[in-house]
């Protein structure tokens, strides 16, 4: 069974240019979320979708970050425009229902 | 809300030998779930264990077993014959099952080195 897919792996931009990270969860896990992680921390949620709904994004920062799961199976994480503090690992997971989530190898993304 | 709290920043052992993990969770719920997670170098987070808190049989993975006090709310992680391959940061996660999902709440992690 493949794994959750994330790509980029790596990207380097300009800060103040946009981003988009895509996420292709694992098949029949109805359930996915995007973690950022910032060095030697936990990850943190940002978003929590259910099939194509966004069921919890209190922790995402509206102002500049965008998500989308069209059709309920891959979803898009957006930044735009992207500022020096965002430098971090953005990890997507999935889950089938309300069971345990099973992490992608996340996009690591670095604003100079 | 929950929070997970690991005191050990960085811990190392020498192969084949035993080492612990600590891990100290506060939460008012009754029924959750603890895990520990993995993350390599390479980032990709790998779940070791876990454990239902209605459960009081701690849980085993061959080498890894926890010790699970819910009263004290802890949740610590015993590494036997540890191996090279072992090296990783460790993190800590507290889970509740929500209408939809689950939500994780995850420790600062341990980042444990494994030496030869």
């Amino acid at each position: 069974e493949a794994g959750v897919v994330q790509s980029p792996r790596y990207k380097i931009i300009e800060k103040k240019q946009p981003v988009a990270f895509w996420c292709n969860p694992i098949s029949g896990h109805n359930t996915l979320y995007w973690y950022r992680q910032n060095l030697g921390q936990g990850p943190e949620l940002l978003i929590r979708y259910e099939n194509e709904e966004a069921v919890d994004d209190s922790q995402l920062p509206k102002d500049r970050f965008s998500a989308e799961r069209l059709k309920g199976v891959d979803s898009t994480l957006k930044i735009q425009p992207a500022e020096l503090g965002d430098s971090a690992v953005y990890l997507c997971a999935s889950s089938p229902y309300r069971n345990e989530q099973f992490f992608g190898p996340g996009t690591r993304l670095t604003v100079l | 809300a929950q929070t997970v709290t690991q005191s050990q920043p960085e811990m190392s052992v020498q192969e084949a030998e035993t080492v612990t993990l600590s891990c100290t969770y506060d939460t008012s719920e009754n029924n959750y779930y603890l895990f520990w997670y993995k993350q390599p170098p390479s980032r990709q987070m790998i779940l070791v264990i876990r454990q239902e808190a209605y459960k009081q049989q701690n849980a085993t993975e061959n080498r890894f077993s926890v010790n699970f006090q819910k009263a004290a709310k802890s949740f610590s992680l015993k590494i036997s014959d540890s191996q090279l391959g072992d090296t990783a940061m460790y993190f800590c996660a507290f889970m509740k099952r929500m209408r939809y999902g689950n939500k994780l709440v995850f420790g600062a992690g341990t980042i444990l080195r494994v030496k030869s």
